[in-house]
């Protein structure tokens, strides 16, 4: 069974920079995983942010980017602000595009 | 804009079935997989598997295989999916989520309780 590996929780400083990752144990994340990343707030349904790898949606903030990094998908977020605390959810395609889910990260702000 | 609305909060009983509808909008419906994903309560998101509406193709993941139906009506650009044999660990929130974006709907509670 196929599992993706996120940090469970990260913490970042108001103004700072942080990346989130997404591991595969099949190997290196590649471009054909189509890497998506969602933001999920305390009682609010998901929303995708970054999709395949790294397009966005026109309601993604500028400071959220998505790459691949060391053989894993990574969000990075830059200028963090207070509102970015949440659940971070990656989801990545494998073949006949089967979804895999990571465990999410919480990222605090403080 | 691309819109996804889904049907209404449900409350079934262990045994049940469920069908959950996902309205389209603002793009061709058949050009793009339809997927289903859930989160049961307090828990992470789940991936159930996808439709395609142009030819109503599916793909399940394991865990739903033999217990939930994905469907479409290209007249009125709807998906469906519907799971049977409900028990209390099917409690959960279900969202349909457009292929190609990952455009999503607003999500259907879905309660099975006794």
């Amino acid at each position: 069974q196929t599992v993706v590996t996120q940090e469970p929780s990260l913490t970042v400083s108001p103004g700072g920079t942080v990346t989130l990752t997404c591991g595969s144990s099949t190997g290196a994340v590649a471009s054909g995983h189509y890497p998506y990343w969602f933001q999920q707030k305390p009682g609010q349904a998901p929303r995708t942010l970054i999709y395949d790898i790294s397009k966005k949606h026109s309601w993604t903030p500028a400071r959220f980017s998505g790459s691949l990094l060391g053989g894993k998908a990574a969000l990075t977020l830059s200028g963090v602000q207070t509102e970015d605390e949440a659940e971070y959810y990656c989801l990545l395609h494998y073949g006949d595009v089967q979804g895999v889910f990571g465990g999410g990260t919480k990222l605090t702000v403080l | 804009q691309v819109q996804l609305v889904q049907s209404g909060t449900e409350v079934k009983k262990p045994g049940a079935s469920v069908k959950v509808s996902c309205q389209t909008s603002g793009y061709t419906f058949t050009d793009h997989f339809m997927h289903w994903v859930r989160q049961a309560p307090g828990q992470g998101l789940e991936w159930m598997g996808w439709i395609s509406p142009r030819n109503g193709d599916t793909k399940y993941a394991q865990n739903f295989q033999g217990r939930v139906t994905m469907t479409r009506d290209t007249s009125i650009n709807t998906a469906y999916m519907e799971m049977f044999s409900l028990t209390s660990d099917d409690t959960a929130v279900y969202y349909c989520a457009r292929g190609a974006g990952g455009h999503l709907g607003q999500g259907t509670l879905v309660t099975v309780s006794s």
